[in-house]
Formats: structure tokens, C-alpha cells, sequence
């Protein structure tokens, strides 16, 4: 498969633990980015990298989030003591720089904070 | 704010016919359109895009309409299946450094009947 692939597909966790979700883009995309989608609303963009640089980050990442892409290959997100706020499906892409470049979407990571 | 609405939450039709679904945009500084489907706890799919220079884009069954002095789009699919069902969403970008900075519509829930 080659594809975006992100893991855990699935994680439930106590409010106030914390989670990590990784994302491996398709190889040599050299763009990757991290959305987040609510139930009933559009993905909603949260920040993204070229190579190991991230270059935006939305103002709905809080100081809670934090996300890294150390080699400029795969993707961590990690979210900070939980909140059930943060409940929500958190979706990686990638692409190739530049307009025109379509940007492809993994399965998403669906996280629950009971 | 909403940069990208989709007024129409849900459409219905019949197998064979067109289903055509509607995007209008506020931001004038968008200049590249993408529709994606979506099924229920996967990522999104891209189908099709359209940059600005451009009023049509054709592939296969999908088509998409750009009006720019009217800041509307609209996605064509001829004939409809009922494998289309799904959430369809459209989704804009600015060009520059931000590309792949996706803002979202709401989605549109597509139900073709055989």
C-alpha cells in the first residue's frame, strides 16, 4: 500500500492522559499536513511541514498539541492532557510542493476522550 | 467565518441521473478547487479539481464548474451510481507558500437510489 497511512486508527483515552498519533506519507511527498474533522463540519486545517519544517500552524492547535516531523518523512501529532473537546477524527495528507499537486488523505485517526 | 459553504446538507437521486452539488466560496484569494467523497470513518477521497484559469474540468462522470465572478462551483456527476453515496466535500486554497492549506465546505450527503 502506498499510500497515507495513519496509526492507531482508533484510540479512546481518559481525559487528561495524553496521545500520540503517527502518519506516514506517501513517499517522497515532501508536504504533509494535519487536519481535523468534527462530526457534521468540513476537515479543519490544524498545521503542516515541507520536509522537517513546519511552516503553519492554525490557531486551533492550542499549546496542548504538538506535532513534529523529525526526518522529514513520517508525522507525530501528540495531544496533551485530554480534553473531551478533543474528541474528533484527525486526518494526515500529503503531497508533492506546489499548486496542482493533488493532496492525498490517509484514513484518519479517530480519537475519543471519555 | 465561513470561507467555503455548502448549502445543501443532503441530496437525493435516482440511479442514471445527474447529481449535481454546490459549492460557493467568499474568499477571493482562492484560486484552486478540489472536490472530495468521503465515506463514514475513512479519510477523504480526491475526485477531481480545477484551477482558476479554468471554468471546466472533465473526468469520467465528474465534471466541475467554476464561476468565478460568482464565486460558485458545482460538481457534475453523470450518470450517478449508487456506489456514489457518500459525503462529498469542496475545498479551496490560496496559492503561494499555503498551498495545501485546504479550507473546507460543510459536505453534502449524496444518496443515489438504484
Amino acid at each position: 500500500d502506498t499510500g497515507v497511512s495513519q496509526d492507531p486508527r482508533h484510540k479512546i483515552t481518559k481525559r487528561g492522559q495524553n496521545v500520540t498519533f503517527r502518519c506516514d506519507p506517501i513517499s517522497e511527498h515532501n508536504r504533509l499536513y494535519w487536519y481535523r474533522q468534527t462530526l457534521g463540519q468540513g476537515p479543519e486545517f490544524l498545521t503542516y511541514f515541507q520536509n522537517e519544517a513546519q511552516l503553519e500552524k492554525s490557531r486551533l492547535l492550542s499549546d496542548r498539541f504538538s506535532a513534529e516531523r523529525p526526518k522529514g518523512s513520517f508525522s507525530t501529532l501528540e495531544i496533551q492532557r485530554t480534553e473531551q473537546g478533543d474528541s474528533a477524527m484527525y486526518l494526515c495528507a500529503s503531497s508533492y510542493p506546489g499548486p496542482g499537486n493533488t493532496i492525498y488523505f490517509g484514513e484518519g485517526s479517530w480519537l475519543t476522550v471519555v | 467565518d465561513q470561507q467555503v459553504k455548502q448549502n445543501s446538507p443532503s441530496l437525493s437521486v435516482q440511479e442514471g441521473r445527474i447529481s449535481i452539488l454546490n459549492c460557493d466560496y467568499t474568499n477571493s484569494m482562492f484560486d484552486y478547487f478540489l472536490w472530495y467523497k468521503k465515506y463514514p470513518a475513512e479519510g477523504p477521497t480526491f475526485l477531481i479539481s480545477i484551477s482558476s484559469i479554468k471554468d471546466k474540468n472533465e473526468d469520467g462522470r465528474f465534471t466541475v464548474f467554476l464561476n468565478k465572478s460568482a464565486k460558485h462551483l458545482s460538481l457534475h456527476i453523470v450518470p450517478s451510481q449508487p456506489g456514489d453515496s457518500a459525503v462529498y466535500f469542496c475545498a479551496a486554497s490560496a496559492d503561494g507558500t499555503s498551498y495545501g492549506k485546504l479550507t473546507f465546505g460543510q459536505g453534502t450527503i449524496l444518496t443515489v437510489h438504484p
